[in-house]
């Protein structure tokens, strides 16, 4: 079976340093992989996609940037963060093509930039 | 472009009494349609969808939701609130493209009081 790893689950950090945040799936090949962001009262945003090895799109201006070095790795980093870095972050996987299968998710990092 | 209106960031019930949790949606195709249910510090969990067919779909933990495609709603229920349920609750639709991005509602927290 599928599963997907998300770490750590929470990390803080302070305002100006370097962020590297980790999600990797396993039973699975190919997979769509997703970052999304939840600050409070604004639901879920979609921060990044990517439907292969090296393919990143982003969908909202940011500090941040993300990177997939193998197929079923996902990273989402930041050189200097910003307070209004904080939120949880959310990694998601699901099949590649059209699918209505929806997403699965990982447990989340709680991240507080202080 | 999709899009996901959940009315009401906060519902509160007692135990016992009826959920209903709303979600209208947008979408230039025809739609495919999550709820998704989160506790607090977690990943989200799918509890029910909608792709196509029937359009009362049941989900986990006793809800389910119906599709009205004249009202474009895709509405939550429970007949009988537990304690267990208290959660926020996300509604989603598809982009049905081959990235299959998820558009979020803002979320509607669920408190169950005894």
């Amino acid at each position: 079976s599928q599963t997907i790893h998300q770490w750590p689950a929470t990390l803080v950090q302070p305002v100006g340093s370097p962020l590297s945040l980790e999600c990797t799936v396993e039973g699975t090949s190919n997979p769509n992989l997703y970052w999304y962001r939840q600050a409070a009262g604004r639901g879920l945003q979609l921060l990044f996609y990517s439907v292969g090895i090296g393919q990143i799109s982003s969908e909202v201006p940011q500090n941040l940037s993300a990177s997939r070095p193998q197929d079923r790795q996902f990273i989402l980093s930041s050189k200097k963060l910003l307070l209004s870095d904080s939120g949880f972050y959310l990694c998601a996987w699901s099949v590649i093509g059209i699918s209505t299968a929806g997403s699965t998710f990982g447990s989340g990092t709680r991240l507080t930039v202080v | 472009a999709q899009s996901v209106t959940q009315l009401g960031s906060h519902v509160s019930v007692s135990e016992g009494a009826l959920v209903l949790l709303r979600c209208n949606y947008s979408s230039s195709v025809p739609p495919y349609l999550f709820w998704y249910v989160q506790y607090p510090n977690q990943g989200l969990q799918l509890l029910l969808k909608y792709t196509t067919g029937a359009t009362l779909v049941k989900g986990i933990n006793g809800f389910e939701a119906e599709f009205k495609k004249s009202e474009t709603s895709f509405h939550l229920t429970k007949p009988s609130a537990h304690m267990s349920d208290a959660a926020e609750y996300f509604c989603a639709v598809s982009d049905r493209g081959a990235t299959n991005k998820l558009i979020f509602g803002t979320g509607t927290l669920l408190a169950v009081q005894p």
